[in-house]
């Protein structure tokens, strides 16, 4: 079964420091990625996805994201973190065939420090 | 474009009782609709998955008779919790896929925070 790993729960990263956040995930065929961000009691917002083509992926917010086969990675990174950056980030993949539907993994909570 | 919105945002309701759970996509129409769990901090499960005019399919695990849900049209799905009790307390997020759009491509909405006291 599909599986996906943050690698930790909980990363802290001073304001203007390098973010990364780290993704794992399991499949012999490559999947459709995405990571995503939830601020407090919101729903989810796309930062960025990997469908097909370019392995690295820039997405909002300063953010971008490198599909890396041979390690089953996608690392989320951003070159210098601000204070509102501080949230909780979802890697998912979705199977390209079949349902489709996402498998979440455990979320990283970035912490941002003044 | 693709927005899915959700009601209630929060509701507390007595345990015993059914609470429903409205998810609608607002600017377009949605072949296949996603429930999701969110327990306090910790991430997303899959529930079920609805496509309209269809039963639903649940996760394993997931009990069917507690978690009802319904896609009555290409927009709107529900989602009622039967005789909920606190366990059931948790984040709800729904999220739409496209019709016509890319098959992997999920909306999501902004979640409805259910206590059950």
């Amino acid at each position: 079964a599909q599986s996906v790993t943050q690698l930790g729960s909980h990363v802290s990263v001073s304001e203007g420091a390098l973010v990364l956040l780290r993704c794992n995930y399991s499949s012999s065929v490559p999947p459709y990625l995405f990571w995503y961000v939830q601020y407090p009691n919101q729903g989810l917002q796309l930062l960025l996805k990997y469908t097909t083509g370019a392995t690295l992926v820039k997405g909002i917010n300063g953010f971008e994201a490198e599909f890396k086969k041979s390690e089953t990675s996608f690392h989320l990174t951003k070159p210098s973190a601000h204070m509102s950056d501080a949230a909780e980030y979802f890697c998912a993949v979705s199977e390209a065939s079949g349902t489709y539907k996402y498998i979440f993994g455990t979320g990283t909570r970035l912490k941002v420090l003044a | 474009g693709a927005v899915v919105s959700q009601h209630p945002s929060r509701v507390i309701c007595k345990s015993g009782t059914s609470v429903k759970i409205e998810c609608r996509s607002l600017d377009f129409q949605a072949t296949t609709m996603f429930w999701y769990r969110q327990f306090p901090k910790q991430s997303l499960m899959l529930m079920a998955t609805s496509n309209e005019g269809s039963k639903a399919t649940y996760e394993q695990g997931v009990e069917k008779d507690k978690f009802l849900i319904n896609h009555a049209s290409l927009t709107l799905s529900t989602l009622t919790v039967t005789s909920a009790h606190p366990e059931d307390s948790s984040f709800y997020i729904c999220s739409a896929r496209v019709v016509g759009g890319a098959t992997y491509e999920q909306y999501f909405g902004p979640g409805t925070r259910l206590t059950v006291t």
